[in-house]
């Protein structure tokens, strides 16, 4: 089974900070994805990378940053946290890229900033 | 963009009873149409798929369906049981990017018993 780790469940961090959301994935997965999940809002999307130091904007990346330097990970940066970044933060993984291929998601790390 | 809209927000139904989420997309190229499973406290769950070459799918008793000429699908899930709470997302991919879903806005369901 496709495994993908969060590197935290619960996180709070005050306005202002950098944050460090973490993931990694252990199928040798090509593509990567953060979403934030926001109750009526359902999932939208951050960032996504299809290979090592590869990055494309999602539909809502003010406010963050990635960094995918190995295959296995990806990092979600709120560079000044604010208020308005309290949601539940999914990380995901899928195979290939060209025809659909189905996304595996974390368990979320829930980030309140304060 | 594809824009996908999920109908109804909350669904109850008896146990035993059958469920039915719809969602609808814009852009007529969406090929793949995954549905996931989210639980309390947990990410989502793939529980079924399917691609715009097939018009029904059905994995015991969960099944989805197709209309390609409408631009709608349709989660149904049989024998509603508990363990079946959840809330529900439909998403379609955009064959342009590969692997980029746009996600449903979800279906909290609740199977009373």
């Amino acid at each position: 089974d496709v495994k993908v780790t969060q590197s935290s469940r619960y996180l709070v961090k005050r306005t202002g900070e950098k944050v460090f959301l973490e993931c990694v994935q252990d199928m040798d997965h090509e593509n990567m994805f953060w979403y934030r999940q926001d109750p009526g809002l359902g999932l939208r999307l951050i960032y996504f990378s299809y290979d090592v130091k590869m990055k494309e904007k999602g539909d809502i990346p003010e406010g963050y940053s990635v960094s995918r330097e190995k295959k296995e990970r990806f990092s979600l940066i709120l560079e000044s946290a604010s208020t308005n970044q309290t949601s539940m933060y999914l990380c995901a993984s899928s195979q290939d890229r060209g025809l659909g291929q189905p996304q595996h998601f974390g368990d979320g790390t829930r980030l309140s900033i304060l | 963009g594809e824009n996908v809209e999920q109908h109804p927000s909350t669904l109850s139904v008896q146990e035993g009873d059958s469920a039915v989420i719809k969602c609808t997309y814009s852009d007529s190229a969406s090929n793949y149409f995954p549905w996931y499973k989210q639980e309390l406290g947990k990410g989502p769950q793939l529980i079924i798929d399917i691609r715009s070459n097939v018009g029904e799918k059905k994995d015991q008793r969960i099944a989805v369906t197709l209309n390609k000429t409408a631009k709608h699908f349709s989660l149904h899930i049989t024998e509603t049981q508990p363990e079946d709470s959840a809330v529900y997302f439909c998403a379609a991919s955009d064959p342009n990017t590969g692997n980029q879903f746009y996600f449903g806005t979800g279906t909290s369901l609740t199977v009373i018993p």
